[in-house]
């Protein structure tokens, strides 16, 4: 079956530029986190969607991010205004609900990131 | 706060050693679930294992090993005869149940094997 999905795998954009990434979870898959992995460093929590409810985005770096799951299924991961270090690969994971007990994030390739 | 360790930045062996990644984790959640991923050139992140807090027994999955210990906090990963292809950068992580599940990953560590 199909697994998590990231479009576009590669963005280059100009400082200041909005960028917007997506991610297509595998299907009946209620949970969504956004991870972002810096050159050299391990994924850092962003945020986490249960269905379209956005229940943590304690991650989220500044309010120049925002993400949305509008149906409860693709989430945009948007970033406004972008800095250079905003340069990342963003990850997207999916699982059935984290709920009584963990169920396995598959994690999609990413969206590698680079601001000039 | 960081709240897994991963004190080794960077290992090099020759290929058939055996070599020990270190991790430590630091949680106060009783409910708690600690992994190892591979990350490979490539970059895909690749699952190798789950241990939850409840289960402190060792596993051992072909030449891959863990060593989980509550009381020392600690969750290492030994590769046995180590290969070329297992070169790659090995991430620790720990997934609370009161936040949500969401995972705390180390730092890393690069492997490198050589022949």
């Amino acid at each position: 079956g199909a697994g998590v999905s990231q479009s576009p795998r590669y963005k280059v954009a100009k400082r200041g530029q909005d960028v917007a990434l997506r991610c297509d979870p595998i299907s009946g898959h209620v949970s969504l986190f956004w991870y972002q992995q810096a050159l050299g460093q391990g994924p850092e929590f962003l945020t986490y969607f249960q269905n379209e409810a956005q229940l943590d985005k304690s991650g989220l770096p500044s309010d120049r991010f925002f993400a949305e799951r509008p149906e409860g299924s693709v989430s945009t991961l948007k970033i406004q205004r972008t800095q250079q270090e905003d340069s990342a690969v963003y990850l997207c994971a999916s699982s059935r609900p984290m709920g009584r007990g963990y169920n396995e994030q598959f994690f999609g390739p990413g969206t590698r990131l680079t601001v000039l | 706060a960081q709240k897994v360790t991963q004190a080794q930045t960077e290992i090099s062996v020759v290929e058939k050693e055996d070599v020990t990644l270190d991790c430590v984790y630091e949680t106060r959640d009783t409910t708690y679930y600690l992994f190892w991923y591979k990350q490979p050139p490539s970059g895909e992140l690749v699952f190798l294992i789950r241990r939850n807090s409840f289960d402190e027994q060792n596993e051992i999955s072909g030449r891959y090993s863990w060593n989980f210990q509550k009381s020392t906090s600690s969750f290492n990963f030994t590769i046995t005869a180590s290969q070329v292809v297992d070169s790659a950068v090995y991430f620790c992580a720990l997934s609370e149940k009161n936040s949500g599940y969401a995972l705390n990953f180390g730092k890393g560590t690069s492997l490198l094997v050589t022949p």
